[in-house]
């Protein structure tokens, strides 16, 4: 079964707003990834967090893992029509697969 | 600098068909994985290999068959299509930290 999931599913927002998207775990995560993925695109690299607590930025992106390790955020403030896509985080699962989250569809009204 | 390179782009089998999928990524990198997406399911790991040589199973790797024959290349085989398969398949690479950094394109599978 799903063991890192994610909210919300989808997500409309008009251009300007902040979004933010939810991963969730029931285990401890030794580390966790953030991808995101346009329409009909491959999945892009977008950053690791390590450590409990930790938070990164990349200009309007800021992301955050929780002080236990079984959660974090990615947050987007004053969206752009170019942050449309899907959101995923992954995970280091059991030690050995790194699963994927089902993603955040983000749409971006201009 | 081509990065991960999958062939073929777009392909269309028959139940019972066989095809190999490749992928090749020009970084030295030690780890490879193939996903599959479908839709509302994210991606799922089928098998991946942590260096030349060597090959492990993911999540869903029933049906599937994997060789690292050269580190630059992973090959992805379906021996026996079924429509089940029909999926984006997604090849990644990344250094020796499990950590898939690099996706190529991906191939559109459509088996009927």
């Amino acid at each position: 079964g799903q063991q890192v999931m994610q909210i919300p599913q989808y997500q409309h927002v008009q251009e300007g707003e902040d979004f933010t998207t939810y991963c969730n775990s029931s285990t401890t995560l030794s580390n966790i990834q953030w991808y995101k993925q346009r329409p009909g695109g491959h999945p892009v690299f977008l950053i690791q967090l390590v450590k409990s607590g930790e938070v990164k930025k990349q200009k309007r992106l800021t992301f955050q893992f929780g002080e236990a390790k079984k959660n974090s955020s990615l947050h987007i403030t004053a969206t752009q029509t170019t942050d449309v896509g899907t959101y995923f985080c992954a995970a280091l699962v059991g030690g050995q697969n790194f699963v994927f989250g089902p993603g955040t569809r983000l749409s971006v009204l201009p | 600098n081509a990065g991960v390179t999958q062939t073929p782009k777009f392909r269309v089998l028959k139940t019972g068909q066989s095809m190999t999928l490749l992928c090749a990524q020009d970084m030295n990198h030690e780890y490879m994985y193939w996903y599959r997406q479908d839709p509302g399911m994210g991606l799922r790991l089928i098998h991946y290999s942590v260096g030349e040589g060597t090959t492990a199973k993911g999540e869903v790797p029933d049906g599937y068959n994997v060789s690292r024959l050269k580190k630059q290349n992973f090959l992805l085989g379906l021996e026996s299509a079924a429509p089940s398969q029909t999926s984006v398949y997604f090849c990644a690479s990344g250094p020796g930290t499990n950590l898939p950094q690099h996706f190529g394109d991906g191939t559109r599978l459509s088996i009927l």
